[in-house]
């Protein structure tokens, strides 16, 4: 499975666009990258997902370099309720099984 | 469309008792993933499965167990309670197995407390 990285926290102001990249050096062919976010006490969201280049969504884009070794996942104009954890993974599929990997995560904290 | 259900959302049991989660998936969807969340921690994955069968499971004592019924709803449980156990527990399902670009849909989760 691809190790993830990314930074422990942020901290950004309402109304700023905030970028968090996310590093996987090993990611494999077959993987795509996807971008979940966690509110305190609740389950994870689907935010977006994507394979290479750039992959966009009402709510988020997501760069993907040509070598697919980092991403970066971008919120435009983050208000205070985007004030969450947001998650970097690699989805692998391969002998017969499939899970998903959490790493920690990168707490965004939107400052008013 | 409703979403995946987990019930009870609270949960508080003694020391070396057991505990029992349930979850419904999404309509259509034919896998089922449990993870456990302790406090300020990432999510660690338990088991998945899919279509009845258990696919695959983390690394976890054989306490931790589950089952998938014909309905794909499915039941967590976790015998001889322990301190530790209490968390975060969430369900999650997704409609296409086995492939890498498989999303996962998370419940709300049960919160396990253990005293």
């Amino acid at each position: 499975l691809a190790k993830t990285t990314q930074p422990i926290s942020m901290d950004s102001y309402e109304g700023q666009e905030v970028n968090i990249t996310c590093s996987h050096n090993n990611i494999a062919t077959n993987d795509y990258i996807t971008w979940y976010q966690q509110f305190p006490s609740q389950g994870p969201r689907f935010i977006i997902q994507g394979y290479k280049t750039k992959v966009t969504n009402e709510v988020a884009s997501l760069f993907i370099p040509a070598d697919r070794k980092s991403s970066t996942l971008s919120l435009p104009r983050v208000s205070l309720s985007d004030t969450a954890v947001y998650y970097c993974l690699v989805g692998h599929s391969g002998a017969g099984s499939y899970q998903l990997t959490f790493g920690k995560g990168t707490k965004l904290s939107v400052i008013p | 469309e409703a979403g995946v259900t987990q019930s009870p959302t609270h949960l508080i049991k003694t020391r070396g008792q057991q505990a029992t989660l349930r979850c419904s998936p999404i309509s259509g969807h034919t896998s089922v993933y449990w993870y456990q969340q302790a406090l300020g921690l990432g999510l660690q994955f338990l088991l998945w499965y899919d279509e009845g069968e258990e696919r695959n499971r983390g690394n976890f004592p054989p306490r931790f167990s589950g089952r998938q019924f014909p309905n794909y709803s499915s039941e967590l449980n976790v015998n001889a309670l322990e301190l530790e156990d209490s968390a975060l527990y969430l369900c999650a399902s997704s409609l296409v197995l086995g492939q890498a670009k498989n999303i996962q849909y998370f419940g709300a989760g049960t919160r396990l407390s253990v005293l």
